[in-house]
Formats: C-alpha cells, structure tokens, sequence
C-alpha cells in the first residue's frame, strides 16, 4: 500500500548542530509539507514544495531548509539546531493540482526532535 | 491575520453519545474544509472534507455542517466510542492561496466509559 514514512521517529540533538529528517511518500503526490506542532500552536507550516526543483517557505521557516530532487522526498534540515526547535514534526503530502482548490493532506507519523 | 479557531479545547462525553466538535473560520473566501483526527502519537488522519457549494456531508458516524452566514463548521460524531478519544483540527482552504491549508488548534475529544 502507498504511504508516508519519516524517519527517525525520535531524535535527541545538541544546539548548533545540523540535523536532517526524512520523508518518503510512495504515493507519487506533486505537493509535500513540512509542519511542527506544539502545545497552543496547533500545526505551523514550516516549508513546503509543489513539485521537483520547487520550494517555498511557510509561515515559520527560519532555521530550516528543505529540497526537493525527487518525487518521492522532501527531506527537511535544521541548519543550526536551536532549543526552540524542540517540536515534534509532521510531513504530509496531497494530489492537488494546479487549477485546483482542494488539498486533503495525508500524515506521516512524526518525528519527536529533542534539541539540549 | 485571518485565523481558523475552536470555541472549545477540550470535550468530555459519554460512550455512546453523540459528540459535537465546532470550529470557526473568519475568512470568508475559504472554500473548503477539512476535519481530522490525531490520537496521541499519531499524524493527523483525514476524517471528512465539505466544500463551501455544501451545507453538510455525511460519513460513516460522522457529519460536517457548514454554516458559511456565520463562519461556522462542526464535526458531529454519532454514537461515541472509548476509539474516538482524540484531538480534532478543522483545517481550511482559502482559494487562491496555492493550496495551503490552515490548521485550528485542536479540540481533546476525551470518551468516558
């Protein structure tokens, strides 16, 4: 069955380190998201990609980058991890196409980063 | 900015009875909604969706009303079981916004035995 997997499913890191954590999805979907969530935000969007080559920065994107060289993976990095990056970080992704104004959004199932 | 919210955080029913989970938008050009369900550890799942064309869908136990007059949608959850026990967002589309979507902060769903 298709899916969306992120790995690892738990990170513990130090400040200032850079740290990357994947996601897969096998559904051939063109758009994938980035979100983190915490206790009173709800799910923020971090970045979020369109299509290969195709990135765009969301509603808090500083201190992350994402790239997009394929299909399938859309691999978000913390270039210099910093406390209040401890999260827990959601990846999704949708079919919708251009032209179109429906997104339903299909989860993976996180990834709980600790930054000490 | 224009926001989607939730009147309540926080939910306690009955098995068995029926759960009302509501949820306001303020931006009127939105057009389509979306209702999931997250349990503890969990990514979001997609429940039910509703375009603004409609009042109210229905699924298997579960009912989004759209009242679009006052801004207001609602997850109506039939007969509640101890396995609906989660945290719900409403989640909206505004057209033209290159398919992005905006989260509310969540309503705890807690089912009493």
């Amino acid at each position: 069955d298709a899916e969306i997997t992120q790995s690892p499913r738990h990170k513990i890191t130090e400040t200032g380190r850079q740290v990357t954590l994947a996601c897969h999805q096998t559904w051939n979907h063109n758009n994938m998201f980035w979100y983190r969530q915490d206790l009173g935000h709800g799910l923020r969007l971090i970045h979020y990609s369109y299509g290969v080559q195709d990135t765009n920065k969301g509603e808090v994107s500083d201190g992350y980058s994402v790239s997009r060289s394929n299909t399938e993976d859309l691999p978000l990095t913390l270039e210099s991890a910093a406390s209040s990056q401890t999260s827990v970080y959601f990846c999704a992704s949708s079919d919708a196409r251009l032209g179109g104004n429906t997104d339903t959004q299909y989860f993976g199932p996180g990834t709980r980063l600790t930054v000490l | 900015g224009e926001s989607v919210g939730l009147h309540l955080p926080t939910l306690s029913v009955q098995e068995g009875d029926n759960s009302i989970i509501n949820c306001a938008y303020s931006n009127s050009a939105s057009d389509y909604f979306i209702w999931y369900k997250q349990e503890s550890g969990k990514g979001p799942q997609f429940i039910i969706d509703i375009r603004s064309n409609m009042d109210k869908r229905q699924g298997q136990r579960v009912t989004v009303l759209l009242n679009k007059t006052v801004k207001h949608l609602s997850l109506q959850i039939a007969a509640t079981q101890p396995g609906d026990s989660a945290v719900y967002f409403c989640a909206e589309n505004i057209y033209g916004s290159a398919r992005q979507l905006t989260f509310g902060s969540g309503t705890q769903l807690t089912v009493l035995p």
